[in-house]
């Protein structure tokens, strides 16, 4: 069973860049995207984007000029940098695999496997 | 963006009690609809998927339904595990937007 866990510094001073890893466990990249999920202090989820092990990737337009991913197959994880960051970047940060599910008449892409996140604080 | 909104964005039930939430897209979203259940300090688990698909191993108290712009998370009879955060998203158009969450505690 495929398992995510996140890693990070914890604490980024402002106007720094962030950069965090999702390590994959017990399973390959495969042929999925894979999702940056992040939950801002006081607030609920939001979608940062996701990245397939070819490199296409998609991003949340509020972020898509600061953010970038990458993946490493051989190393089986995958990372998220976020740069210039400030305060409203604190928060909890997820990564999720995204798969195809089939439900009724349509193919569903949702996120059914989620690491337990890694606490980001920005503070100088 | 699509703008996805839950209500209640908190509900205070008792053990047993069947609840209901709901979540309401900007837009049709036809059943790109996904429900999950944040618990702190874990990893949020798929719970509901293409607005009504239970997911592998998630009780069967678990339901839902809708398309177009409304649906509904039933829980049919409140366990003890149940009292968390839950969480719609839309799949339809990217980015695949969250609804800002709806905290289930015990009454």
């Amino acid at each position: 069973q495929v398992q995510l866990q996140e890693s990070g510094p914890g604490v980024v001073k402002p106007s720094e860049t962030l950069s965090l890893t999702c390590i994959v466990s017990g399973g390959s990249i495969g042929n999925n995207y894979w999702t940056w999920i992040r939950q801002p202090a006081g607030k609920g989820l939001e979608w940062i984007g996701r990245i397939h092990r070819f490199g296409s990737t998609n991003f949340s337009p509020s972020l898509k000029t600061r953010v970038s991913m990458s993946v490493d197959t051989s190393k089986n994880h995958i990372s998220l940098k976020l740069t210039s960051v400030t305060a409203a970047d604190t928060g909890l940060y997820y990564c999720a695999r995204e798969e195809i599910l089939v439900g009724g008449y349509i193919r569903d892409e949702a996120l059914d496997t989620w690491g337990q996140g890694t606490m980001v604080t920005v503070s100088s | 963006d699509i703008q996805m909104t839950q209500s209640p964005s908190s509900l205070s039930a008792s053990v047993g009690d069947r609840v209901t939430i709901t979540c309401r897209a900007s837009q049709s979203i036809s059943t790109y609809l996904n429900w999950y259940q944040r618990k702190p300090g874990k990893a949020p688990e798929l719970l509901i998927y293409a607005a009504s698909s239970l997911q592998s191993g998630v009780p069967s108290r678990f339901s839902g339904s809708g398309s177009g712009t409304d649906f509904i998370l039933t829980i049919s009879s409140l366990q003890p595990d149940d009292f968390a955060t839950y969480y719609c998203q839309q799949s339809h158009t990217l980015p695949y937007t969250f609804g800002q969450g709806t905290n289930l505690e015990i009454k």
